[in-house]
């Protein structure tokens, strides 16, 4: 089946500094990908659904300054943590959909872990 | 707005013993319906799906039906294994192909 992966899996950094974190699709383009956010022992909550070549549509609440993302192309989307603060430690995911017709086929990646000291 | 919402864990199973894990879900339209499965520190895995009123999807002794009329899509396994354990999250997917997800529930399943 179609494969998503995500760069880093795991990474610490400390306060203030930025992370990006990186989604590809490895065997199909992805004209939309979606990114989520995972609290210890909660569900999935969707950040922002990111489309190729164009802005990233965010959820309520999700700070556009804050999360930065960019779709440059059918195969890659990054997520950018901004000024990174220890509230922002957590599971970050992200799925890409494989347009198949009606069928709607999310693939999600591993994850990546951010945690900021 | 679309939601999900499904049963609160932890459950606790002996080895063998029937898994229902039930799931409603209020959308508009006709959404397509998931169940994922998450094993400690791994990411999402797809379990089953179904993406019309009455189908049943169906992986690795894992069941659940599209019950339009009832608005639920339960998670039912005749026999569960410790390997299953994990966290079990339902799903649908609707307007703009946004996943929405319920809570998780955790299971243990027990030798």
């Amino acid at each position: 089946g179609a494969v998503v992966s995500q760069h880093p899996s795991r990474v610490i950094c400390k306060s203030g500094t930025s992370v990006k974190i990186e989604c590809r699709s490895l065997d199909f383009q992805a004209t939309t990908m979606f990114w989520y956010r995972q609290f210890p022992k909660q569900s999935l909550m969707l950040m922002a659904t990111s489309n190729e070549g164009s802005k990233a549509t965010y959820e309520q609440g999700v700070e556009k300054d804050k999360f930065l993302i960019n779709h440059a192309s059918l195969t890659l989307s990054t997520l950018t943590v901004t000024s990174a603060h220890p509230e922002d430690s957590s599971f970050y995911i992200c799925s890409a959909r494989s347009p198949s017709g009606r069928t709607d086929t999310q693939y999600f990646g591993p994850g990546t872990r951010l945690t900021v000291l | 707005g679309d939601s999900v919402t499904q049963m609160e864990g932890p459950v606790t199973l002996s080895e063998e013993a029937f898994l229902t894990i039930n799931c409603t879900y209020t959308a508009t339209g006709y959404p397509s319906l998931f169940w994922y499965v998450q094993y400690p520190g791994e990411g999402l895995q797809l379990l089953l799906k179904a993406t019309k009123a009455d189908d049943k999807g169906s992986n690795k002794g894992f069941e659940a039906t599209y019950r339009k009329e009832t608005t639920s899509f339960h998670l039912e396994k005749g026999s569960v294994q410790v390997s299953d354990s994990a966290v079990y999250f339902c799903a649908l997917s609707g307007e703009g192909f946004k996943t929405i997800f319920g809570a998780g529930t955790r299971l243990f399943v027990k030798a």
